[in-house]
């Protein structure tokens, strides 16, 4: 089946590190994503990753994943008060013959002063 | 420009009633796609389009869902007899093409419609 597990809460201190972890369960997943959704706004993808990559960089974000594990991570550098808000990790499954995408609950990141 | 737009925000119904909840898309995406999110959940699919034609309905609850895109561009989703477990954020995403091979177009989302069954 298809299913995508994240912790539901992360308290960081701004100028920290958010680490948001993430476990999927198809192994044919070709893409996985990360979505931030801030309060009255739509979600943003943030990043995504290709199956064969094992690490993404963009910017202050840092995507690991470890297939053989099935688990992915979003690495925040420096988190800031605008880094609060509900992460989204998702797959697209099924070798992406249907687009559609699987999304985990949420990880609601809240920045300690 | 324009990004995804989704009508009404917010609507509240009655138990019973229909509801016909309203996307625009990104002018000139060929996908587009609706997902429910309950409060406190992930967005969940529901069904999505290529051009005019809806390609998965898979995610669709029930018969008392359905949706339409009759021009490839905007899309209607309709939920008759609406009962209390269909309140939920009804998303749209659009993307500019659909899959093709290669990697995956992002899907651009709207604000989303919040339903509220009385």
């Amino acid at each position: 089946g298809e299913d995508v597990e994240q912790s539901l809460f992360l308290s960081v201190r701004e100028g920290d590190s958010s680490v948001i972890n993430c476990t999927y369960t198809d192994s044919s997943s070709t893409y996985l994503y990360w979505y931030k959704q801030e309060p009255g706004a739509g979600l943003q993808l943030l990043t995504y990753i290709f199956s064969n990559m094992d690490m993404k960089q963009d910017q202050r974000l840092t995507v690991l994943l470890n297939k053989k594990d099935k688990h992915l991570s979003l690495r925040i550098a420096d988190t800031q008060t605008g880094d609060s808000a509900i992460y989204f990790c998702a797959e697209m499954p099924s070798g992406g013959r249907d687009d559609k995408i699987i999304f985990g609950k949420g990880t609601r990141l809240h920045i300690l002063p | 420009g324009a990004g995804v737009s989704q009508s009404p925000r917010y609507k509240v119904t009655k138990r019973g009633q229909d509801v016909a909840l309203r996307c625009d898309p990104i002018s000139g995406h060929v996908s587009l796609y609706w997902y429910r999110q309950a409060l406190g959940q992930g967005p969940e699919f529901l069904t999505y389009f290529n051009y005019e034609a809806q390609q998965d309905k898979s995610g669709l609850p029930n018969d008392r869902f359905s949706a339409e895109r009759p021009e490839g561009s905007i899309s209607t989703l309709t939920i008759q007899r609406t009962e209390q477990r269909d309140s939920a954020m009804y998303r749209c995403a659009s993307s500019p093409s659909g899959w093709a091979g290669g990697p995956p177009d992002t899907q651009y989302f709207g604000p989303g419609t919040r339903l509220t069954v009385l």
